[in-house]
This record gives C-alpha cells, sequence and structure tokens, in this order.
C-alpha cells in the first residue's frame, strides 16, 4: 500500500493555471476510473473536489478539472485565486480493496 | 443536512486501547459504507479503514491490520473504532467519511477527533 506520489509544492500567480500530478501504478490509478481530489485548509476536514476522474461534484468551481493518462492522473486549477491556496490531495481505490492517497501538494498562490 | 461526528479521541499510553465513534445524521445510513481516514501532525492523509453497509465486509490498511477493528450499529447510526496495541505512530486526527452509493470517493466528512499516543 504505497502512498501515490504529488510533488510536496506547486505555485502560481493570480490568473495563471497550475497541474498537480499524481502518480500511482496498474493496481490502482491505472488500473480504475476512481481518482478523486481532495482540497484541505490548515485545521479543516477535507473537501471533495474532483470524482470519477474528471467529475466536479455540485458547488465545485469549473475552474478545477480533472484527467488521467494510464498510471497518472491530474488535477488542474484555472484562473489561479488567492483562495485556492491550499494542501491538495488525491485518492485512488485499489485492486486490494482498499484506498490510498498521495502525500499531498501545497499549492502557493505568489 | 449529512453530519458525521467524532468523538472518543484523547491521550492514551503506548500499548493501550481506545475506542472511536463516529455519530452520522442526514442520510440513510445503512445504505452506505464507512471508513476512518487518519492525518498525522503536519503529514498526509491515510485511509484507515472501510466496512460496506450491512457490515458484511471489511478492510483495514496494513499498518493498522491485526490491532484496529472497525464496526458499525444501523440501528444507531454508529461507526466505530476500535484501537488496540497503539503505538506513538497512531498519533493522528481521524475522519469518519463515507462513500456515495455506487461511486469510491469520500463526499462527506467529520470534523474529525484528535488521539495522542504518549507515554
Amino acid at each position: 500500500q504505497s502512498a501515490l506520489t504529488q510533488p510536496a509544492s506547486v505555485s502560481g500567480s493570480p490568473g495563471q493555471s497550475i497541474t498537480i500530478s499524481c502518480i500511482g501504478t496498474s493496481i490502482d490509478i491505472g488500473g480504475y476510473n476512481y481518482v478523486s481530489w481532495y482540497q484541505q485548509y490548515p485545521g479543516k476536514a477535507p473537501k471533495l473536489m474532483i470524482y470519477d476522474v474528471t467529475n466536479r461534484p455540485s458547488g465545485v468551481s469549473n475552474r478545477f478539472s480533472g484527467s488521467k493518462s494510464g498510471n497518472t492522473a491530474s488535477l488542474t486549477i484555472s484562473g489561479l485565486q488567492a483562495e485556492d491556496e491550499a494542501d491538495y490531495y488525491c485518492c485512488s481505490y485499489t485492486s486490494s480493496r482498499t484506498w490510498v492517497f498521495g502525500g499531498g501538494t501545497r499549492l502557493t498562490v505568489l | 443536512q449529512v453530519q458525521l461526528v467524532e468523538s472518543g479521541g484523547g491521550v492514551v499510553q503506548p500499548g493501550r486501547s481506545l475506542r472511536l465513534s463516529c455519530a452520522a445524521s442526514g442520510f440513510i445510513f445503512k445504505s452506505l459504507s464507512l471508513h476512518w481516514v487518519r492525518q498525522a501532525p503536519g503529514k498526509g492523509l491515510e485511509w484507515v479503514a472501510f466496512m460496506t453497509d450491512n457490515g458484511g465486509e471489511k478492510n483495514y490498511a496494513d499498518s493498522v491490520k491485526g490491532r484496529f477493528t472497525i464496526s458499525r450499529d444501523n440501528s444507531k447510526n454508529m461507526v466505530y473504532l476500535e484501537m488496540n496495541s497503539l503505538r506513538i505512530d497512531d498519533t493522528a486526527v481521524y475522519y469518519c467519511t463515507r462513500n456515495p452509493k455506487f461511486h469510491h470517493n469520500f463526499d462527506y466528512w467529520g470534523q474529525g477527533t484528535l488521539v495522542t499516543v504518549s507515554s
């Protein structure tokens, strides 16, 4: 049950776009379209931003989008805003009937 | 509205036990799988355990297998995490969360309860 691999940090200026990658294997990301992404502010519970690779829950801005290619999933945030500064985690269902998270990415809006 | 409220956290010595509870409301509890996810101080999220809607299936992260037990009481809308042989590295905020029907993501989360394992 190795964690998915995310960059520790990314940054961008307001209005720009950034992409966070999430690297897994064939038994998790590559094997299922069950990748989800979570936003977390310090001291708060995570919030679901993307599910089933590309879907946005009701109420989540369309500036957030997800994709997948092979064993790598990605979260793209366009039109960066100051309020997007947070930690982001990817998560995947696995062939062992478990779930695995990425190590998390700290997004800084410059 | 959907609510998940954890309780039972606290300070415990290594090797001892603790039981966490999660009270659910605002949805048909008996129809959904429930999970525990934890986050050590300053660290990332770690999936811990899950149980299906009727309790027929459960699974655990390798790091807690054999020490933690998840259970649920569908008559009380409660899910529990019994933690035995606690270790220093079990120190974390423990979140209760759920899968929406037919999905594998976590759509609602509790506020978390802090477990500190320390001598």
